[in-house]
Order: C-alpha cells, then structure tokens, then sequence
C-alpha cells in the first residue's frame, strides 16, 4: 500500500546531542510537511517543501533543519535538542491541489532526557 | 489571517448517542474543509471532506456540511461506539493560495460502553 513511513517510531536522545527523524512515502507527492505536536494540541508546521522549494515558517527555531533530497524522502534534523523539544513530530505529504487531502505518517515520539 | 474554532473537549458519551462537534472557520478566499481523526499514538488520518459550499462530506456514519453563510463544518454522527473515541482536528486550506494547512485545537472524545 502506498502510505508515508517515520522511522523510528520512538527516538530518545540527550540534551544538546543532534538526532535525525526520517520519512519516506510512497506516494509520490510534490508536497511535504514537517509538524511538531504536543500532548494532542493541533499540530504545529515547522516547514514544508514544495518539490524542492524549502518553506520555513518564521517562527520555526534555528534548531531545527530539514532536508529532501529527493521525492520520497525529507530528513527533520534537530541540531541541538532541549527539553521543550520533547513531541511527536509528524510527517506529511500532499498532491498539490489545496483540496487535496494530506497523508500523515504515524509520527516520531521524540524524548529529550 | 485564516483561523479555525472549535469546541473544546473533552467530550464524554454514552455508546449510541449523537455527536456533534462545531467547528467555525475564518478566511479570506474559499477554503477546502476537512476533519482528521487522530486514534492514540497515531498520525492524523482524513474523515472526510468538503471542497465548496453546501458539500456535504461523509465517511463511516460521520457527516459534515460546508456552511459558507455561517463559515460553520459541524461534525455528526448519529451513533457513536467505544471505537469513535479520539481527537478530532478541524481544519481548512487553500483560502488564499499556497500548502498550508489551519487547524483546529481539536476536541478529545471519549465515548462509554
């Protein structure tokens, strides 16, 4: 089935030490979200990728880069991760159109210790 | 700019009864209305959508009508069982152009057998 894959499902890291959470998806969409989502609050866009178009929201911290190196694939980089880090991080992807539905991945828990 | 209201929860019901969760919405163009359904320790998954006025979405016994004159998508449902239990996320695109998506704060529904 096409779908949109996190991996892991479950990542925990240190204080200040660079993790990586990946998505891929299958579906072959031009668009490409990143969220942060705290305690079932609605989700928050960090940044999103139009093909290779990078769109950063302005309030996005400088902590947090991304990458897509291709269609299938968008890397969430978190350089220097702190507490208020702790979340789920959810990927996304849509079609194009603005009545296109958008595909979520499962999410990345991500705990900060 | 765009925003999206939505009643607060938690919602508690008795197995087999009505549902309704309001939702509001504000913008400036024509937005496409959606509801995503998030289960626990999952990504958000579509429950249905409506791309213009007087639409009406439907999906597994859930209902909603895109309501221009009171920028209203209420979400129905006749009958509710202990499965329907989750976060609901209003949300809309597209009013002016562009990827993003607005959500909703979502509204946690617990339902009782």
């Amino acid at each position: 089935d096409a779908m949109v894959i996190q991996n892991p499902r479950y990542q925990v890291t240190q204080f200040g030490k660079p993790v990586t959470l990946s998505c891929s998806q299958t579906l072959n969409h031009n668009v490409m979200y990143w969220y942060q989502q705290k305690s079932s609050q609605a989700p928050k866009l960090l940044f999103h990728y139009y093909d290779k178009d990078f769109n950063n929201e302005a309030d996005t911290p400088d902590n947090f880069q991304s990458r897509r190196p291709n269609t299938s694939f968008c890397f969430l980089d978190i350089r220097s991760p702190g507490l208020g880090d702790a979340a789920m991080y959810l990927c996304a992807t849509r079609k194009r159109e603005s009545t296109d539905t958008q595909y979520f991945g499962p999410g990345t828990r991500l705990t900060v210790l | 700019g765009d925003s999206v209201t939505q009643m607060e929860g938690p919602v508690t019901l008795s197995e087999e009864a009505f549902l309704t969760i309001n939702c509001t919405y504000t913008a400036t163009g024509y937005p496409s209305l959606f509801w995503y359904v998030q289960y626990p320790g999952e990504g958000l998954q579509l429950l249905l959508k409506a791309t213009k006025a007087d639409d009406k979405g439907s999906n597994k016994g859930f209902e909603a009508t895109y309501r221009k004159e009171t920028t209203s998508f209420h979400l129905e449902k006749g009958s509710v069982q202990v499965s329907d239990s989750a976060v609901y996320f209003c949300a809309l695109s597209g009013s002016t152009g562009g990827f993003k998506t607005i959500f909703g704060a979502g509204t946690r529904l617990f339902v009782k057998a």
